[in-house]
């Protein structure tokens, strides 16, 4: 497709899984943003690649997230040992990479998951 | 590091009505600006950016934003609404490598 797409729509889980999101994103675009939106906020950025690299991880709130993009398209967020305040929608994005800060930034759908 | 803040959180309007929704910043470099929309059951879109030059932007559908640096602000404009309009609008700062912060989001209603 032409757009950004992820995998699944929803996730439910339980407290202590781990899950995997998937992210596919535009064809050409060299750059993939990770982001979090919890009800009522903004998306929150987890992280952010170039390529095959993680240019930017500040934004994963601990070491039970980690995210890979081994051949520079597609990219899997994984999250351990889930826990309840993880439920939010994930939101996905990529760009054409000319800049992280000023490139345009075109959305997947995102995931909704739930831990139980 | 950057941060935004969105002072409207809900806004209700009839249609014909004027709009205009606030986004302040804070960014001590040269400022990105960004505001995107969710449109009901569709993904984020870009609606306008600002980078540089002329500090009124245009975007689709009729908005407009206006930069200005001395308020820091970036307050998105639509002079006559639709229903088509209802949606949430995010505004976001960046800057150089720095990564988009967002704000946490309008919600605008706009009755028929």
């Amino acid at each position: 497709g032409a757009g950004v797409s992820q995998t699944p729509s929803n996730k439910v889980t339980e407290k202590g899984k781990y899950v995997e999101l998937r992210c596919d994103p535009i064809s050409g675009h060299t750059a993939l943003y990770w982001y979090r939106q919890s009800l009522g906020q903004g998306p929150e950025f987890l992280i952010y690649f170039q390529g095959t690299g993680a240019a930017d991880d500040s934004g994963l709130p601990n070491d039970r997230f980690f995210a890979v993009r081994p051949e520079g398209s597609v990219s899997t967020l994984k999250i351990q040992r889930t826990e309840r305040g993880d439920s939010a929608v994930y939101l996905c994005a990529s760009s054409f990479g000319t800049s992280g800060g000023t490139d345009t930034q075109y959305f997947g759908p995102g995931t909704r998951l739930t831990v139980l | 590091a950057q941060s935004v803040s969105q002072h409207n959180h809900h806004v209700i309007l009839s249609e014909a009505a004027s709009l205009e929704l606030g986004c302040n910043y804070s960014y001590g470099g040269t400022v990105n600006l960004f505001w995107y929309v969710q449109y009901p059951g569709q993904h984020l879109q870009l609606l306008l950016k600002y980078f540089s030059g002329d500090p009124l932007v245009k975007g689709i559908k009729g908005f407009e934003a206006e930069f200005i640096k001395s308020k820091f602000s970036f307050n998105l404009r639509k002079p006559s609404v639709q229903w088509s309009d209802t949606a949430e609008y995010f505004c976001a700062v960046g800057g150089g490598s720095y990564i988009p912060t967002f704000g946490r989001g309008t919600s605008l209603i706009v009755h028929p």
